[in-house]
């Protein structure tokens, strides 16, 4: 069945270090993919999506690439402040009429001042 | 509501009790989704309600779990004589129409205890 890894955390940054959260999936088809974020204390919200094969998702300034050569959707931002600190997570769905997501582990990352 | 809510935001239960978990959606969503967090692991699908249609049920663990949803307004989860691997944060999601598309919109969730 289809299945995402990502990274094990927890990940420690220093603020405007660059980030990398590696993703992969394996599924059937052409899934779309999603990365979560949970920031402390409120519910996981949709940071950003890619439905098709070398689609860029951007959000906040975060990206990802959906590289299906590589069966990868690596979460990505140039320069991390306090406020990204949160639990990351990948995500895919077959399709986007689908309603059931397969998730990632999830990825911890804290920021430092 | 503005948003989805939760409740109790925390359970701490003893081994066999039975459990109740709530869910509100935002108001005028058809679709409605249970996922479990095991620690370390990722979220598992539980259940989804769209409307009048009959559930899918198929993510459920075991006979012990059970949801029901009235109309379009709150869910509830029970766990019937829970045991300490049902020890989660049970998520509730909810969205427009049934789909990913449509974007799903999470509450933050409910940590159960079970000792």
């Amino acid at each position: 069945g289809d299945s995402v890894t990502q990274m094990e955390g927890p990940v420690t940054l220093s603020e405007e270090a660059f980030l990398t959260i590696n993703c992969t999936y394996t599924a059937t088809g052409y899934p779309s993919l999603f990365w979560y974020v949970q920031y402390p204390g409120e519910g996981l919200q949709l940071l950003l999506k890619a439905t098709k094969a070398d689609d860029k998702g951007s959000n906040k300034g975060f990206e990802a690439t959906y590289r299906k050569e590589t069966t990868s959707f690596h979460l990505e931002k140039g320069s991390v402040q306090v406020s990204d600190s949160a639990v990351y997570f990948c995500a895919l769905s077959p399709n986007l009429n689908d309603y059931k997501l397969s998730f990632g582990a999830g990825t911890t990352v804290t920021v430092r001042a | 509501g503005a948003g989805v809510s939760q409740s109790p935001s925390n359970k701490v239960t003893e081994k066999g009790k039975d459990v109740e978990l709530r869910c509100d959606p935002i108001s005028g969503h058809t679709a409605l989704y249970w996922y479990r967090q095991r620690l370390g692991q990722g979220l598992e699908f539980l259940i989804y309600f769209q409307g009048n249609s009959a559930p899918d049920k198929s993510g459920l663990p075991s006979d012990r779990f059970s949801a029901e949803r009235t109309g379009e307004s709150v869910s509830t989860l029970t766990i019937q004589r829970t045991q300490q691997e049902d020890s989660a944060v049970y998520l509730c999601a909810s969205s427009s129409e049934g789909g990913i598309g449509y974007g799903y919109t999470f509450g933050s969730g409910t940590r159960l205890t079970v000792v």
